[in-house]
C-alpha cells in the first residue's frame, strides 16, 4: 500500500466550481501535513499546511482527520488559474531529520 | 525573495556517464533534499542531508548516487554512471526548521 494515496483524476470543473480531493496515509507516525501545488514540468510549492482543526485560506479549505488519516482540500470559486497537479504531502521526523512524503498528486483542469 | 537555485537546468548525457547536478539552498536553511520525479510520475524522495551527512536515504539512492555540500553553501548530487532509468527531473529542496520545504525548478536530466 503507498504510503499517501490520492485520486489522480483529471477533474474537469467548470470555472467557478467547488471542487474537493481527498488524500489519505498509512503511516500513523505521520505529523504534519500539507498541500502542495505543481504547476506542468514546474517544481512543488507550498499551498498550505494541514492543521488538525482545519484551515482557510482565501478559496481554499484543508481539513485533517487523524483518527481516519485522511486529509481534504476544498477549492471554492474555481479560477482557471487553479489548474495544476495538487500534491499531498505528509511529513515524519526521524534519523534526526524531518522526511516529506508526497502523493501521487490529483490533477485539476478548470474549464472555461 | 530567498530562493534555491538548481544547476543546469537539463542536461544530456550518454549512458553510462557520471553528471553532477548542483543546487545551493537557501541560505540559512539546515535541512537538504534531493527528490526525482520521473515525468508523469510522482514526486520520489532520495536522500535528506543534515549537520553535514546523510540523514535518510531511499531504496533508489544506491551506490551510483552520491551527495555533498562541500562548501557550506553548494548541495550536489553525483550520479556515477547514468542508466536510461535516470532520465527524471531532479528537484533540490531545502527547509530552515521543521517549515516549508521550498524547491528549486529543478534539473532535467535525459540520458540517452
Amino acid at each position: 500500500r503507498k504510503e499517501v494515496e490520492q485520486d489522480p483524476g483529471p477533474f474537469n470543473v467548470p470555472e467557478g466550481a467547488t471542487v474537493a480531493f481527498n488524500c489519505t496515509y498509512s503511516n500513523s507516525a505521520s505529523q504534519s501535513f500539507f498541500w502542495y501545488r505543481q504547476d506542468c514540468r514546474k517544481e512543488p510549492k507550498l499551498l498550505m499546511s494541514v492543521y488538525s482543526s482545519g484551515n482557510e485560506d482565501g478559496r481554499f479549505t484543508a481539513q485533517l482527520n487523524r483518527a481516519s488519516q485522511y486529509i481534504s482540500l476544498l477549492i471554492r470559486d474555481s479560477k482557471l488559474s487553479d489548474s495544476a497537479t495538487y500534491l499531498c504531502v505528509v511529513r515524519r521526523s526521524g534519523s534526526g531529520t524531518y522526511k516529506y512524503i508526497f502523493g501521487t498528486g490529483t490533477r485539476l483542469k478548470v474549464l472555461a | 525573495e530567498p530562493e534555491v537555485t538548481q544547476t543546469p537546468s537539463h542536461q544530456v548525457t550518454q549512458m553510462g556517464q557520471e553528471v553532477i547536478l548542483r543546487c545551493v539552498p537557501i541560505s540559512n536553511h539546515l535541512y537538504f533534499y534531493w527528490y526525482r520525479q520521473i515525468l508523469g510520475q510522482k514526486v520520489e524522495f532520495l536522500v535528506s542531508f543534515y549537520n553535514n551527512e546523510i540523514s535518510e536515504k531511499s531504496e533508489i539512492f544506491d551506490d551510483q548516487f552520491s551527495v555533498e555540500r562541500p562548501d557550506g553553501s553548494n548541495f550536489t548530487l553525483k550520479i556515477r554512471s547514468t542508466k536510461l532509468e535516470d532520465s527524471a527531473m531532479y528537484f533540490c529542496a531545502s527547509m530552515f526548521r521543521a517549515g516549508e520545504l521550498f524547491f528549486g525548478e529543478g534539473s532535467r536530466l535525459t540520458v540517452l
